[in-house]
């Protein structure tokens, strides 16, 4: 079980569109899901936290107004990226959690290159 | 602010030798603290991880991790590593990353 999807895994755009990212809990209710972004050779950044129905708490430095996400089931999370230019390519990934400070499920991560 | 170090960028062993990867970090409320591992070409999932109680945590494929307070360290251990235990080893605590550790292992 705590199988976590992400979708699409890879996504190519041009400067100025937006690309929308879907994460999915498959078999359990996630409460708390959580948006990562790893660059080359580094390690996760977390971006934001969300929990079902409430807005996303953003870490400092994570332009909300950029990075749009929404939460709006137990099983569902978006990450919108508005306007995205060459420096927002990068591996997105997102993780899930029961509660907010147990063990995290994470996704198999979204590829995003823009042009 | 939180900070996560992980002591080595990456270590190199041969099979049946002790492996133990450093992790500090840097927070004055509470903690939990986790050790993730990524296999090549798979997800990130969790090898064990700490909320109170045993400061001694056991996990999978015969990890083991010791939270000492005093030091701020979580460092995993196993007694004898594997050829199939080279991957990527995270050390986490609350939501904040350390760099990561790739470990390989030679046959």
């Amino acid at each position: 079980g705590a199988v976590v999807s992400q979708h699409p895994s890879r996504v190519i755009c041009k400067s100025g569109t937006s690309v929308k990212i879907e994460c999915r809990s498959l078999d359990f209710q996630a409460t708390t899901m959580f948006w990562y972004r790893q660059f080359p050779k580094q390690s996760l950044m977390l971006m934001a936290t969300s929990n079902e129905g409430s807005k996303a708490t953003y870490e400092q430095g994570v332009e909300k107004d950029k990075f749009l996400i929404n939460h709006a089931s137990l099983t569902l999370s978006t990450l919108t990226v508005t306007s995205a230019h060459p420096e927002d390519s990068s591996f997105y990934i997102c993780s899930a959690s029961r509660d907010s400070y147990n063990e995290q499920f994470f996704g198999p991560g979204t590829r995003l290159t823009v042009l | 602010a939180q900070s996560v170090s992980q002591h080595n960028h990456h270590v190199i062993l041969s099979e049946a030798a002790s492996l133990e990867l450093g992790c500090n970090y840097s927070y004055g409320g509470t903690v939990n603290l986790f050790w993730y591992v990524q296999y090549p070409g798979q997800h990130l999932q969790l090898l064990l991880k700490y909320f109170s109680g045993d400061p001694l945590v056991k996990g999978i494929k015969g990890f083991e991790a010791e939270f000492i307070k005093s030091k701020f360290s979580f460092n995993l251990r196993k007694p004898s590593v594997q050829w199939s235990d080279t991957a990527e080893y995270f050390c986490a605590v609350n939501f904040v990353f350390g760099p990561g550790t790739r470990l390989s292992v030679l046959p």
